[in-house]
């Protein structure tokens, strides 16, 4: 198993709503990146943060955003839920390397569904 | 456009017989290729990483093999807890991975 920690697990919210999912790092990664995963689909970059900012950022709309904090924990913020956004969330932690990708170890995941 | 195309989309297999998944890649400067294994509502769980042509790894019944436009995971004599999704991922920069949409694959004994 890796060091990589999520919760909840499992949450159901109604259309409209906001959600916040939280990721503990593995120790010794400084990179948090998050991921939505639909059934059936592999999973789709959403953002990855470095020292406490957004590194990069896939095609996601403004309304997913997000934090990390010192301890390198993160969180997902997801406004306005829509019923496409039901999905697996994942959170993997990394070790930034330049120059190439280093291994991006994942969480368990938070299963969201919007209704 | 990065794209990362898997196949099959699924393989069922008998014990002890062996198989090969392909993944195919259009990734300008590519940054890493990883597979990963991925149990049902699991995260995916880490396997290789290859960074060069021509570079291999094994791990138990498994080997991936990496040239300039595709990556091979060889399943030699699989066992039905071989049973998962694999996914195939190239790293398109340094942060972002590039998922395939998996091959399931279903070992029967």
């Amino acid at each position: 198993e890796t060091g990589v920690t999520q919760s909840p697990t499992h949450l159901i919210k109604t259309r409209g709503q906001q959600v916040t999912l939280r990721c503990s790092s593995q120790s010794g990664h400084n990179t948090v990146s998050w991921y939505q995963q639909a059934l059936g689909q592999g999973p789709q970059f959403i953002f990855q943060y470095y020292r406490e900012e957004e590194n990069g950022r896939g095609n996601f709309p403004p309304r997913f955003s997000g934090l990390q904090f010192p301890n390198y924990s993160s969180e997902l913020n997801v406004n306005a839920l829509e019923l496409d956004d039901s999905a697996l969330y994942l959170c993997a932690s990394s070790r930034l390397a330049g120059g190439r990708q280093e291994t991006q170890y994942f969480g368990p995941g938070t299963r969201l569904l919007v209704l | 456009e990065d794209q990362v195309t898997q196949s099959p989309e699924a393989l069922r297999l008998q014990e002890g017989e062996s198989s090969s998944l392909n993944c195919s890649y259009t990734v300008s400067g590519l940054r890493g290729l990883f597979w990963y294994r991925q149990d049902p509502g699991k995260g995916p769980e880490f396997l290789f990483t290859l960074y060069s042509a021509g570079e291999e790894k094994e791990k138990e019944r498994l080997k991936a093999t990496l040239t300039k436009k595709e990556s091979f995971l060889h399943i030699t004599a699989p066992k039905p807890e071989d049973s998962a999704t694999y996914l195939c991922a190239g790293g398109v920069n340094d942060y972002k991975l590039s998922f395939g949409a998996g091959t399931t694959v279903t070992v029967r004994a």
